[in-house]
C-alpha cells in the first residue's frame, strides 16, 4: 500500500531563517505531488505541484520554492522566512491513473 | 477564477442524528468531486468521491449526492457520532489530466453528545 511521509512534524523558526520541508511517498511510482498551505481555521491553498522529476508548477508567487529531486520526493524551501509563512503545510500525492488525491500528516510551521 | 464554495461554515448536530454538509460549485466542466475530513492537527482524509456520470454514491455511513443541474454537492453522514466532529472539505476537478483539485473553504461539523 502507499504511504506518504512529511517531516518534520513541527518546526519553529525565526524570521529570516531558511526552510526545508520534505515529503516522500512510498508504494507508488511517478505520482503527481502537491504542496498546500493552510492558515489556522482556514482552507487549503495550493502552492506547488509536480508531474515529474524536475517539473514544478507554481500556483502562488511568494518567497517559497519547491523541488523534486527524485520521483517520490518533494521539497518545499525558503531562503528567508517571513512571519506570514506560518501555517500548516500539507503534501499530497495522486496516481496519474486516478483523480483521487491523498494527503500527508502535515508540518506545523511557526515563524517567530 | 471558478471555485468551489460552501453554504454553511459551521454545523452543529445532535449525536445520532443525520448530518448534511453542502457544497456549491461553479465550474460546469468539473467531472470529479471528492469529500475530505480533517481532524484538528491532521492532514485531510479521503471520505468518498463521485464522478459526474453519477448522481449518488454510498459508503459506510456516508452518501454523496451530486446535482449537476444546480451545481450542488452534498455529503450525508448517517447516525452522526462524536468522532465525526471535524472540518469537511469538498473539492472538484475538471477533466482527467493534471489539473489540480479546487477546494472549498470547509465546514466545521460539531457533534453534540
Amino acid at each position: 500500500s502507499q504511504t506518504i511521509h512529511q517531516w518534520p512534524a513541527t518546526l519553529v523558526q525565526p524570521v529570516g531563517s531558511p526552510l526545508s520541508l520534505e515529503c516522500t511517498v512510498e508504494g507508488t511510482s511517478n505520482p503527481n505531488l502537491y504542496w498546500y498551505r493552510q492558515a489556522a481555521g482556514r482552507g487549503l491553498q495550493l502552492l506547488f505541484y509536480s508531474v515529474g522529476i524536475g517539473q514544478i508548477s507554481s500556483e502562488v508567487p511568494q518567497n517559497l520554492s519547491a523541488s523534486r529531486p527524485q520521483d517520490r520526493q518533494f521539497i518545499l524551501s525558503s531562503k528567508k522566512l517571513l512571519l506570514s509563512d506560518s501555517g500548516f503545510y500539507l503534501c499530497a500525492w495522486r496516481q496519474t491513473s486516478t483523480d483521487t488525491q491523498y494527503f500527508g500528516p502535515g508540518t506545523r510551521l511557526t515563524v517567530l | 477564477g471558478e471555485s468551489v464554495g460552501l453554504h454553511l461554515p459551521t454545523l452543529s448536530v445532535q449525536e445520532g442524528d443525520n448530518s448534511i454538509i453542502n457544497c456549491a460549485y461553479s465550474n460546469s466542466a468539473s467531472d470529479y468531486f471528492i469529500w475530505y475530513k480533517q481532524e484538528s492537527g491532521k492532514g485531510p482524509q479521503f471520505i468518498i468521491d463521485i464522478r459526474s456520470n453519477m448522481d449518488k454514491r454510498q459508503g459506510q455511513r456516508v452518501t454523496v449526492l451530486l446535482n449537476k443541474t444546480v451545481k450542488h454537492l452534498s455529503l450525508q453522514i448517517a447516525a452522526t457520532q462524536p468522532g465525526d466532529s471535524a472540518v469537511y472539505f469538498c473539492a472538484e476537478k475538471a477533466n482527467s489530466g493534471n489539473t489540480p483539485l479546487v477546494f472549498g473553504k470547509g465546514t466545521r461539523l460539531s457533534v453534540i453528545a
